[in-house]
């Protein structure tokens, strides 16, 4: 069993380009979180989905920021017009509904906007 | 509001040496998780362990032992004779019923010298 994958694992841009970061979950999960981690500090949670619908966003998602989950299988997030406050990890997690969940990372992606 | 406090920065220690990582948090959910996750410099999260609020027992795994105290809302984590290998941030995390949304500490960093 492959754990959640994330792709590219790093990215350079310059300000106000558009980045797409892609994630793949663990095959069974039906559940994805995004989450994003600056230097020194923890994740912090930005948005999930629930198969294909996404249940929860974040303020800290702002409206350059866009994630889906066309399929309930993989997800992308979209961030337009980057500014250099952007640069961070990225991280995605999946999990599994129950009453108890764990939240299982993929590698991230790192992400510099200069 | 939900909250998890790691008060340590960095901690050093001497291999083979005993340590102790604190994490207190505030949540008024009756009912809650706490997870323990290790970020090694390769940057992925790895889960360590769950637990839920109903669960005060102490739990052991090897040189892994984690103390669950509700009365102090607090969840320490302890590494009985550390090794280099054990060098990273440790973060502990609270999440809710339905899992979607799990707040991180801040992290402890564990530098164990050789």
């Amino acid at each position: 069993d492959t754990g959640v994958s994330q792709d590219p694992r790093h990215k350079i841009t310059k300000r106000g380009q558009n980045v797409t970061f892609r994630c793949d979950p663990i095959s069974e999960h039906n559940r994805l979180y995004w989450y994003r981690q600056t230097l020194g500090q923890g994740p912090e949670f930005l948005t999930y989905f629930q198969n294909e619908a996404q249940l929860e966003k974040s303020r800290l998602l702002s409206d350059r920021f866009s994630a889906e989950r066309p399929k309930g299988s993989f997800s992308t997030l979209e961030i337009q017009r980057t500014e250099q406050g952007d640069s961070a990890m990225y991280l995605c997690a999946s999990s599994v509904t129950g009453a108890a969940e764990t939240q299982y990372f993929g590698p991230g992606t790192r992400l510099l906007v200069l | 509001a939900q909250k998890v406090t790691q008060a340590q920065t960095e901690i050093s220690v001497v291999e083979k040496e005993d340590v102790t990582l604190d994490c207190v948090y505030e949540t008024r959910d009756t009912t809650y998780y706490l997870f323990w996750y290790k970020q090694p410099p390769s940057g992925e999260l790895v889960f360590l362990i769950r637990r839920n609020s109903f669960d005060e027992q102490n739990e052991i795994s090897g040189r892994y032992s984690w103390n669950f105290q509700k009365s102090t809302s607090s969840f320490n984590f302890t590494i009985t004779a550390s090794q280099v290998v054990d060098s990273a941030v440790y973060f502990c995390a609270l999440g809710n019923t339905g899992g979607f949304k799990t707040i991180f500490g801040a992290g402890t960093r564990l530098f164990v010298k050789a």
